[in-house]
């Protein structure tokens, strides 16, 4: 069955830098991709898709990359900011209807 | 309201009791989720409805689970003889519909459950 990697320590991050987190997965490669973000106590809630034939998303100062060959996607967040503090899942579709996600990666940006 | 709502936020339970949690998508979605997230992991699927069949009840822990969705509408996820490892959260999200893929999930808050 797919299985999904993501850095499961923190990454800290200064504020302005750029955010670069890791999204891996071990079989097939998915229709498509999606990252969400999710703040404490609270559900996750969706940023980005992107799917098998395309390489980059872009959306404000986000940017998303989906290469098949690694078998990996990279979630990008320029110009960082201390609001940018959250946990970030990538899910995969598996099927018409299944997501699969990952463990999340915890990002604080600091001030 | 606009958002997927569930109830109730927080629930304390005593093991071996029974417990309902609830959730109310967005008005209009079709495709229904459950899902559990542990302290530390992913998020666990449960069962998946299309209407208010559900076509996957694959993930549903033990037979100890149920679920059932009325009306296209609101769903109750049921425990029965609740565990200590049944402690997690219990997410629940919609979609407009399924068939498309990549179709975005609207999540809930989620209820706390915890099992003494």
């Amino acid at each position: 069955s797919q299985k999904i990697e993501q850095n499961s320590e923190a990454l800290n991050i200064q504020e302005g830098k750029t955010a670069t987190l890791t999204c891996n997965y071990t079989n097939y490669s998915p229709a498509y991709l999606q990252w969400y973000r999710q703040d404490p106590g609270r559900g996750p809630v969706f940023l980005l898709l992107i799917r098998e034939n395309e390489k980059e998303k872009r959306k404000e100062r986000l940017k998303v990359t989906f290469d098949t060959t690694l078998k990996q996607s990279l979630f990008h967040i320029t110009a960082s900011q201390p609001a940018d503090s959250a946990t970030y899942l990538c899910a995969l579709g598996e099927g018409t209807y299944k997501y699969i996600f990952g463990t999340g990666t915890r990002l604080k940006v600091l001030a | 309201g606009a958002g997927v709502s569930q109830s109730p936020s927080n629930k304390v339970t005593e093991k071996g009791k029974d417990v309902e949690l609830r959730c109310d998508p967005i008005s209009g979605h079709t495709a229904l989720y459950w899902y559990r997230q542990s302290l530390g992991q992913g998020l666990e699927f449960l069962i998946y409805f299309q209407g208010n069949s559900a076509p996957d009840k694959s993930g549903l822990p033990s037979d100890r689970f149920s679920a059932e969705r009325t009306g296209g509408s609101v769903s109750t996820l049921t425990i029965q003889r609740t565990q200590q490892e049944d402690s997690a959260v219990y997410l629940c999200a919609s979609s407009l519909q399924t068939g498309g893929l990549g179709e975005k999930l609207f999540f809930g808050s989620g209820t706390q459950l915890s099992v003494l």
